[in-house]
């Protein structure tokens, strides 16, 4: 247990339902990362929030929407994603988004396929 | 962001000293050296990270050349389980960690 947990781990949806994504943090930090990672590919950053707000979002489909209600939870959800959406997504947590010298903890992920 | 270059894949044997280089030549004065392990199906995890010269943890040894344009990651006494791929990052003060394609260390009996 990394002190990051996402649930679900794995989780098959079809391409007209709507899903979310939930991770939790115990660690006392501030900020928390969206990252997909598809077969073969680097980890791309998603979404970062710092202290509940977000701070960067790197052109990503509205069909993924992100939501912060405090510095420990932090929620993808999902909707008419396709079958190219999926991928291992992965939270991340820090304890400031403005300096990561600490670096960064992640959860172990949530498998998604899109069928 | 300071663009970091690290071998696609790297053998190893059990017990040996695996060393993993990384080039990142416009490494920026504020920047650290940060690197990660990752297992199949897991999110990474934190090995090490350094600024300059050397730093040494009970899992690695990171050393850093003065110029700081490169780094080096020392695993000792590799054993199966350190099979795994390896990132090099360098950031901070205020740059969000970006991923490169990583070194997939493949360790064999």
């Amino acid at each position: 247990e990394t002190g990051v947990t996402q649930t679900p781990r794995h989780l098959v949806m079809g391409m007209t339902n709507k899903k979310s994504l939930k991770c939790e943090q115990h660690l006392g930090h501030n900020a928390m990362y969206w990252y997909k990672q598809s077969a073969k590919k680097p980890l791309e950053l998603m979404f970062v929030y710092s202290l509940e707000e977000r701070v960067e979002n790197n052109s990503v489909p509205s069909r993924f929407s992100p939501e912060c209600p405090n510095s420990s939870h932090l929620f993808l959800h999902l909707h008419t994603l396709q079958p190219e959406d999926s991928a291992l997504y992965l939270c991340a947590s820090s304890q400031d988004s403005a300096q990561d010298y600490y670096g960064y903890t992640f959860g172990s992920g949530t498998r998604l396929t899109v069928v | 962001l300071a663009k970091t270059t690290q071998p696609i894949s790297m053998d190893s044997y059990e017990g040996q000293e695996v060393n993993i280089t990384c080039s990142h030549n416009n490494i920026a004065t504020n920047d650290y050296i940060t690197w990660y392990q990752q297992f199949p199906s897991q999110g990474p995890r934190f090995i090490i990270q350094g600024y300059k010269t050397k730093v040494t943890n009970e899992v690695a040894s990171l050393f850093i050349p003065a110029d700081r344009k490169s780094s080096t990651l020392s695993l000792p006494r590799v054993s199966l389980s350190d099979t795994a791929v390896y990132y090099c990052l360098v950031g901070g003060g205020g740059s969000t960690l970006t991923f490169g394609k990583g070194t997939m260390l493949l360790v064999s009996p």
